[in-house]
């Protein structure tokens, strides 16, 4: 089965610091690995993806994302923050067999 | 014009009334999706369709319904609706062997 525990519901940073999005997964196979961003009052957007290819995958917006395998783990970070990243961020996994599995969420403030 | 389009965007309805939430796309892709998102449990899958013959249970799938009419067409129905069925509900759909989805902007729903 599969699973995804995102670390924090909520997390503020100020701007121009390190935003740092915990995410660790669970899967029985390699799995394909998915951040999406959600902005107020909007669906969701893909930032970016790990599809075994690099393990360091880098997205929209200066957003990056490493696969560790030996951590089970696909954390989201971008080195500086901006006021236009406040939004919900998912992590979601699957394995090949079209269907997602979201985490929970979280909500990530930018501090002026 | 949006990729994945949803109608209506919000709706207020009352206890025991029959909703559709309908979901059109102009992506071209086979597989469509139902999830609905609650406060602090991130994205639940009700119901997915890999074509117009193939109709799948998600997680959560008690209490709605869904039509594939199209290729392009997915609606969802909640037969008699109830106030915890008040949520925000997402189109999505999909393609390619690594199961990215695109999701439409959200129906907000409230059942009083």
């Amino acid at each position: 089965a599969q699973s995804v525990t995102q670390l924090g519901s909520h997390v503020s940073v100020s701007e121009g610091a390190l935003v740092l999005l915990r995410c660790n997964y669970s899967s029985s196979v390699p799995p394909y690995l998915f951040w999406y961003v959600q902005y107020p009052n909007q669906g969701l957007q893909l930032l970016l993806k790990y599809t075994s290819a690099a393990t360091l995958v880098k997205g929209i917006n200066g957003f990056e994302a490493e696969f560790k395998k030996s951590e089970t783990s696909f954390h989201l970070t971008k080195p500086s923050a901006h006021m236009s990243d406040a939004a919900e961020y998912f992590c979601a996994v699957s394995t090949g067999a079209n269907n997602l599995f979201f985490g929970t969420g979280t909500r990530l403030t930018v501090i002026p | 014009d949006a990729d994945v389009t949803q109608t209506p965007r919000n709706r207020i309805t009352k206890t025991g009334k029959r909703i559709m939430l309908e979901c059109s796309q102009t992506k071209g892709h086979d597989r469509m999706y139902w999830y609905r998102q609650d406060p602090g449990l991130g994205l639940r899958l009700i119901y997915y369709s890999f074509d117009v013959k193939d109709i799948n249970k998600g997680e959560i799938s008690d209490g709605y319904s869904v039509s594939r009419q199209a290729q392009a067409k997915f609606s969802l129905s909640l037969e008699s609706a109830i106030p915890n069925q008040t949520a925000l509900y997402f189109c999505a759909t999909g393609s390619g062997s690594t199961d990215t989805q695109y999701f439409g902007p959200g129906t907000r729903l409230t059942v009083l």
